[in-house]
């Protein structure tokens, strides 16, 4: 089993609508979720990042942590064309440096 | 947050030869790492580059394959050696921090294609 779950999409979403990317994980001694959007031929580029269980928003961007369950989510609201992008769910232990990142979801919205 | 200039953007090598990809930062890091993002494949760490000493390889990943350089705190190399088609990849350079790396930034990775 991958330390980190992500399902490659693609998912296609309309403009407007509301997007849900999610992860799941197999390590409970991970301790901060990171969201990275990645455009085609460029890098990761961070959106956010939350510490163990809970939610954090920014802007259209909300960022979920489920521990019970190892479960993370991100959802995207309001959706636009220019958030079509490949989005990758990284964790970290703490204490650490390394990231363990899930496979990436490719999101395509539609004007 | 950091600006990583990465060099070449792609390039198109023949078998069994090698490629140094160069990384360059805009200010001084403790922390630079070496990825490879292979398609449908998750990003994959090779390596993090320790400045005056030995870079850190992960399982699967080694020198004699991948030598890695960082004369300073705002440079590192990745060569990537004696090619093989199966080394056609992404290799994405990172800076963050030793310890709770939440905030690693990226480069914007080199393309490259081993005929």
């Amino acid at each position: 089993q991958k330390e980190v779950e992500q399902d490659p999409g693609p998912l296609s979403v309309p403009e407007g609508a509301i997007v849900s990317l999610n992860c799941t994980y197999s390590n409970s001694a991970f301790q901060y979720f990171m969201w990275y959007r990645q455009y085609s031929r460029k890098g990761p580029e961070l959106l956010m990042y939350t510490y163990s269980s809970g939610n954090k928003e920014d802007g259209r961007f909300t960022a979920q942590v489920d521990k019970s369950s190892k479960y993370i989510s991100l959802f995207i609201r309001d959706s636009q064309p220019s958030d079509s992008a490949t989005y990758l769910c990284a964790t970290i232990r703490s204490g650490y440096s390394t990231l363990t990142f899930g496979k990436g979801t490719m999101l395509l919205v539609s004007p | 947050s950091a600006v990583i200039s990465q060099k070449p953007s792609r390039d198109i090598c023949q078998r069994g030869t090698s490629l140094t990809i160069q990384c360059q930062v805009d200010s001084q890091v403790t922390m630079m790492f070496w990825y490879r993002q292979q398609p449908g494949q998750s990003l994959t760490l090779i390596a993090t580059a320790n400045q005056g000493s030995e870079a850190t390889y992960e399982s699967g990943f080694v020198i004699d394959k991948f030598p890695i350089s960082r004369p300073n705190l705002t440079f590192s190399t990745l060569t990537v050696s004696n090619m093989s088609p199966e080394d056609s990849s992404i290799y994405l350079c990172s800076v963050g921090e030793r310890v709770g790396n939440t905030e690693a930034f990226f480069g914007q990775g080199t393309r490259l294609t081993v005929v």
